[in-house]
């Protein structure tokens, strides 16, 4: 049984152009969890959402972030126009219910030039 | 959220046990306590949790205070595997999001 699967692992982009990430939750869960990691720091909350449905994006960027759970594929977590700021390590995680057993993905590493 | 206090690093001798402390003078009767520990580059992992009573699994084991304002995870024999940061977190059940601080960088001496 596959773990959170997260591709890419380093992903680069120049400022300017979209970053999207992608989320594979591990089987038979339907919920998923973004966060955000800043160097030196704790991983900060994001987004929940369950399928085709966001539930929570109070810790979302007002503007050029947004995530989407279809009901086929991977969730994504897409950052329009990227900045310096958004250099960081983007986690996903899943869990079968609302706040049961999350499970982690090793994270995409987004770094902005 | 109700929030964790934890020193910012401890060192430990390998093979033998480790005591990491967490403060949680706020916790409320239905949050429970997790431990999450962040590997070097990796996502964060679970460790372990519990509401009122001790607990043991095959990683570790979680000692709760009787009041529950603090908790100590305990790692019986530390190897160098287990350097990471160790982060106590409150989740009240049926939350959908964990609040992460800064956690306890755990360094392992060979």
């Amino acid at each position: 049984n596959a773990g959170v699967m997260q591709n890419p692992r380093h992903l680069v982009r120049r400022r300017g152009q979209e970053a999207r990430l992608r989320c594979s939750p591990m089987k038979g869960h339907s919920h998923v969890y973004w966060y955000r990691q800043l160097p030196e720091e704790g991983l900060k909350f994001m987004v929940y959402l369950q399928k085709e449905n966001i539930i929570d994006e109070s810790g979302m960027p007002k503007e050029r972030f947004s995530a989407e759970f279809p009901k086929e594929g991977p969730s994504i977590l897409r950052i329009q126009q990227v900045v310096r700021g958004d250099s960081a390590a983007y986690f996903c995680a899943s869990s079968p219910q609302r706040g049961d057993g999350y499970t982690f993905g090793s994270g995409t590493r987004l770094t902005v030039v | 959220d109700a929030k964790t206090t934890q020193p910012n690093s401890m060192e430990s001798n390998e093979e033998e046990p480790v005591h990491l402390p967490c403060n949680h003078s706020t916790i409320s009767g239905t949050d429970y306590i997790h431990w999450y520990r962040q590997l070097p580059s990796q996502g964060p992992e679970y460790v372990i949790h519990g509401l009122t009573s001790n607990v043991n699994n095959r990683m570790a084991s979680l000692a709760i205070a009787e009041d529950r304002k603090s908790s100590t995870l305990i790692l019986h024999r530390a190897t160098l595997r287990d350097a990471a940061v160790y982060y106590c977190i409150l989740d009240n059940f049926g939350n959908e999001k964990l609040t992460f601080g800064t956690g306890t960088r755990l360094t392992i001496i060979p």
